[in-house]
């Protein structure tokens, strides 16, 4: 069954690093996303992309965020500096068009130290 | 902007008990409703959907949820819980005109007694 892999499972950072987060969406999926999930929060929308570009973004998602569909099977999460408080569950989804479901990574656990 | 809610943040029932487990949201309209289940160091998988017809959907692992306009509710349900659903369970909406991107209410995490 096709699912959503996302590397790594696990990194730990320098706070005021750079990370990337990877994803690789179901093939056939257009409609891509990442999520994050501080521990013992919620799971909070950070962005959507479509058709090689943002199509909504959260007020979390501010400039020291990045996404990119670098070929045709890969798509990235980059945090430019990271903060102590960047640490979280990032989880990757994505979607088939005409599909209202999303599917989910296993999510990328980012420990900023 | 459509919020979820989940009342319960934490819930106990004995291996064998029935399982309910409550969601009220609010928007304008009849969004997409989902139910996740993320067990301990694992992502979300989802259970079930609902986006229009029949109110009581059915889903993976003997779970069903039902829709109920007049509420705002999608409460999930399991006859019969197994040790092996201790779990972490959030309720979602969707919104076609947002991308249906997410909207995830908080949580409730299960704990099943022997």
């Amino acid at each position: 069954e096709p699912e959503v892999t996302q590397t790594p499972s696990h990194q730990v950072t320098q706070m005021g690093q750079e990370v990337i987060l990877r994803c690789v969406p179901i093939s056939n999926h257009l409609y891509f996303y990442w999520y994050r999930q501080i521990l013992g929060q919620k799971v909070e929308f950070l962005v959507s992309f479509y058709n090689n570009e943002i199509s909504e973004k959260s007020e979390i998602f501010d400039d020291q965020f990045s996404v990119e569909r670098p070929d045709g099977s890969n798509f990235t999460l980059k945090i430019r500096s990271t903060k102590l408080e960047d640490s979280a569950m990032y989880f990757c989804a994505s979607r088939f068009q005409g599909n209202t479901e999303a599917f989910f990574g296993q999510g990328t656990r980012l420990t900023v130290v | 902007a459509q919020s979820v809610t989940q009342p319960d943040i934490h819930i106990t029932v004995s291996e064998g008990a029935s399982l309910e487990l409550r969601c009220n949201y609010s928007y304008g309209a009849t969004p997409y409703l989902f139910w996740y289940v993320q067990s301990p160091g694992q992502g979300l998988q989802l259970l079930l959907k609902y986006f229009s017809g029949d109110t009581l959907v059915q889903g993976i692992k003997g779970f069903e949820a039902e829709f109920k306009r007049s509420q705002s509710s999608f409460n999930l349900r399991k006859p019969s819980v197994h040790w092996s659903d201790a779990a972490e369970y959030f309720c979602a909406v969707g919104i076609k005109a947002a991308g249906n991107k997410l909207t995830f209410g908080g949580g409730t995490r299960v704990l099943v007694k022997p």
